[in-house]
């Protein structure tokens, strides 16, 4: 298996447009979920789904986030429009359960520069 | 109080040594508790889970539960400069139901050769 996806790797974009994150789980995982990683805040959940169905997103900052899960191969995370506050790391993950018994496999992540 | 709290570090251990890491947290209804590995500019990946009280032997890993404490540690035996990373406690609340992982900040190892 290929493990989680995420794309892009790296993305640099102006104050004001519109970012879209792409992640795809690993298959047969039924849980999804997405996280910010700063330095201040350390790892944030911002949303995660079950079974293609979002079950939480109080984590997401503000209305300019939103987030998608049109199948259980794909999920994208949108921030529209950006702002340099929003830099970090994002990373998807994904897992067999929601009971997180299993713990979660990690994508590689976006690193997300707004200038 | 933090839900998930570690000393940041960094925690420096020389070669061959014990390093030991530490994770409080504070829902004591929590199950599920889990050690991350995280290598500068890398993802986190999944190293050691436990959810009993005591501990739980993996290689030169140990992970250790006290529930009773709300404590959560790592060990790492023959430490190695490979080991050097940021390692992240990760706990399943319970607060309402089963909740995803919250993550500590985590500790930063750093093992002298």
């Amino acid at each position: 298996d290929a493990g989680v996806i995420q794309s892009p790797r790296h993305e640099v974009t102006e104050m004001g447009q519109e970012v879209t994150l792409r992640c795809k789980p690993i298959s047969g995982h039924n849980s999804l979920f997405w996280y910010r990683q700063t330095m201040m805040r350390g790892l944030e959940l911002l949303i995660y789904f079950n079974n293609n169905v979002p079950i939480d997103d109080s984590g997401m900052p503000e209305d300019r986030f939103s987030a998608k899960m049109p199948n259980a191969s794909f999920s994208t995370l949108k921030i529209q429009p950006s702002e340099p506050r929003d830099s970090a790391v994002y990373f998807c993950a994904s897992s067999f359960g929601q009971l997180t018994n299993y713990g979660y496999t990690f994508g590689s992540g976006t690193r997300l520069t707004v200038v | 109080q933090k839900e998930v709290e570690q000393n940041s570090g960094p925690l420096s251990v020389p070669e061959g040594a014990i390093a030991s890491l530490n994770c409080t947290y504070s829902d004591r209804g929590s199950q599920s508790f889990f050690w991350y590995r995280q290598y500068s500019g890398k993802s986190p990946e999944l190293i050691m889970s436990i959810y009993s009280n005591g501990d739980k032997e993996d290689g030169r890993f140990t992970a250790q539960l006290n529930k009773a404490s709300q404590y959560v540690s790592l060990l790492i035996r023959d430490s190695q400069p490979s080991d050097s990373a940021t390692y992240l406690c990760a706990v399943n609340m319970r607060r309402s139901g089963n909740t995803p992982l919250v993550f500590g900040k985590g500790t930063r190892l750093s093992v002298i050769a």
